[in-house]
């Protein structure tokens, strides 16, 4: 099936830093890619997502960057803050099924 | 405007049994998947229902089974449980729009134990 790398899995950063997590993938029908947050014992919250006719999108301090030859995508957070600190996953898509990155456990310390 | 809800909200079971997830979509969604998320790990793609059908599956065993319900809501059956069937299930719904790849919401999921 299809497989989508995450790296890293744990990243610290002193709050007011940037924080870059980066998926690869290698289904090039992908057209869809959405970032999730996940805080401890809640559900998946979609921050951010990027279709494939799009390289860039921009959203306040979080940003989606796509390179669709390279067949990788990453999450960029600007300014981070505590309240950022939590799990992130990337997707991707093969038709209606979406596969999901193994995440990253960001944290911010203050 | 009503998220996605799940119910049970926990649940403990013992191995061989069967056990029934249910999920009520976001209001004005269509389309529900199921998600098997491990401790640590990403959620796994179950399959998805669409027009009361499965219209996808994964890499998951005939043991999980689903339906939806005309109002869009879903139930994922899972029989002869396993100890490795212990996970988190998560319900997202989203909208077709006639193209693949939309934005999916999650529930809160069912925390599944099996003893």
């Amino acid at each position: 099936g299809e497989n989508v790398e995450q790296h890293p899995s744990t990243l610290s950063v002193q709050e007011g830093d940037s924080a870059v997590i980066k998926c690869t993938y290698s289904d090039s029908a992908s057209n869809y890619f959405p970032w999730y947050k996940q805080e401890l014992g809640k559900r998946p919250q979609l921050i951010i997502d990027i279709r494939s006719n799009v390289g860039e999108k921009k959203d306040q301090r979080i940003a989606v960057t796509l390179n669709k030859t390279a067949k990788h995508f990453s999450l960029h957070i600007t300014e981070t803050q505590p309240e950022d600190s939590a799990v992130y996953f990337c997707a991707m898509n093969t038709g209606n099924q979406f596969y999901f990155g193994t995440g990253t456990s960001l944290t911010v310390i203050p | 405007d009503a998220g996605v809800t799940q119910s049970p909200t926990h649940l403990i079971k013992t191995r061989g049994q069967q056990v029934t997830l249910r999920c009520s979509p976001k209001s004005g969604h269509d389309t529900v998947s199921w998600y098997q998320q491990a401790l640590g790990q990403g959620p796994q793609f179950i399959f998805q229902y669409y027009e009361e059908e499965e219209r996808q599956r994964g890499n998951f065993p005939d043991r999980f089974s689903g339906h939806q319900f005309p109002n869009y809501s879903s139930e994922l059956n899972v029989n002869a449980l396993l100890l490795g069937d212990s996970a988190l299930y998560l319900c997202a719904s989203s909208l077709d729009k006639g193209s693949v790849g939309q934005p999916q919401h999650f529930g809160d999921g069912t925390r599944l134990s099996i003893l």
